[in-house]
């Protein structure tokens, strides 16, 4: 079992420039979560997935959209890339919403430029 | 509103003593879940520990509880026996059906030799 992935790692964007985080699961897990870690700040959600099908806002969605592509996989889509968006971003995964705890991926760390 | 607070930026502990890291929430919904989670410098989330709002009994894994009281809203996170490995970043954070899940700004953890 891998876990939760995600890809990549590391990127580097010029303001305006446009990219995809991908993160997939390999556990069933119904529920997928995209956070965004600022030094101090915790980590704050930036959209959710309940459920295969359905995707929600979280705290921070502005400047981004996500898609469930099926029931493993949940990207995150910057569409025009500002300063501001330089972060660590984490994929998370859990099998219930309430009372399950989220499994993480890696992070992919993003500076942008 | 749901929050969640952790009010020690820091903490120093001498190996093989226990330390209380401290977590309180505020939620109107009734049913929730606690949960701790450990950032090590390698930065991965680890989930560590979960208590939901009717549990009667403090959870326990290993050398983790959770010293839950719900009256006063808190969900102190209690390590025994504190190893070099311990050393870390922790994060609490709760779910509820009402709300998205949140996260504390997190408390640096260092253990002395």
């Amino acid at each position: 079992n891998a876990g939760v992935t995600q890809t990549p790692k590391f990127q580097v964007l010029k303001t305006g420039q446009s990219m995809t985080l991908q993160c997939a699961q390999d556990m069933n897990h119904n529920s997928m979560y995209w956070y965004r870690q600022d030094p101090g700040m915790g980590l704050r959600l930036i959209y959710y997935s309940a459920s295969e099908g359905t995707t929600d806002k979280g705290e921070v969605p502005n400047g981004y959209n996500v898609s469930r592509l099926n029931k493993r996989e949940f990207s995150l889509r910057l569409e025009s890339a500002a300063p501001s968006q330089t972060s660590v971003y984490f994929c998370a995964s859990s099998e219930r919403r309430l009372a399950g705890e989220q499994y993480f991926g890696p992070g992919t760390r993003l500076t942008v430029t | 509103a749901q929050k969640i607070t952790q009010t020690q930026p820091g903490m120093f502990v001498q190996e093989k003593e226990a330390v209380t890291l401290d977590c309180t929430y505020d939620t109107s919904d009734q049913s929730y879940g606690l949960f701790w989670y450990k950032q090590p410098s390698s930065g991965e989330m680890i989930f560590l520990i979960y208590q939901g709002s009717y549990d009667e009994q403090n959870a326990t894994e290993g050398r983790y509880s959770l010293n839950f009281q719900k009256a006063r809203k808190s969900a102190n996170l209690v390590i025994s026996a504190s190893q070099l490995g311990d050393s870390a970043m922790y994060f609490c954070a709760m779910n509820a059906l009402s709300y998205i899940p949140t996260f504390g700004r997190g408390t640096s953890l260092i253990v002395h030799p």
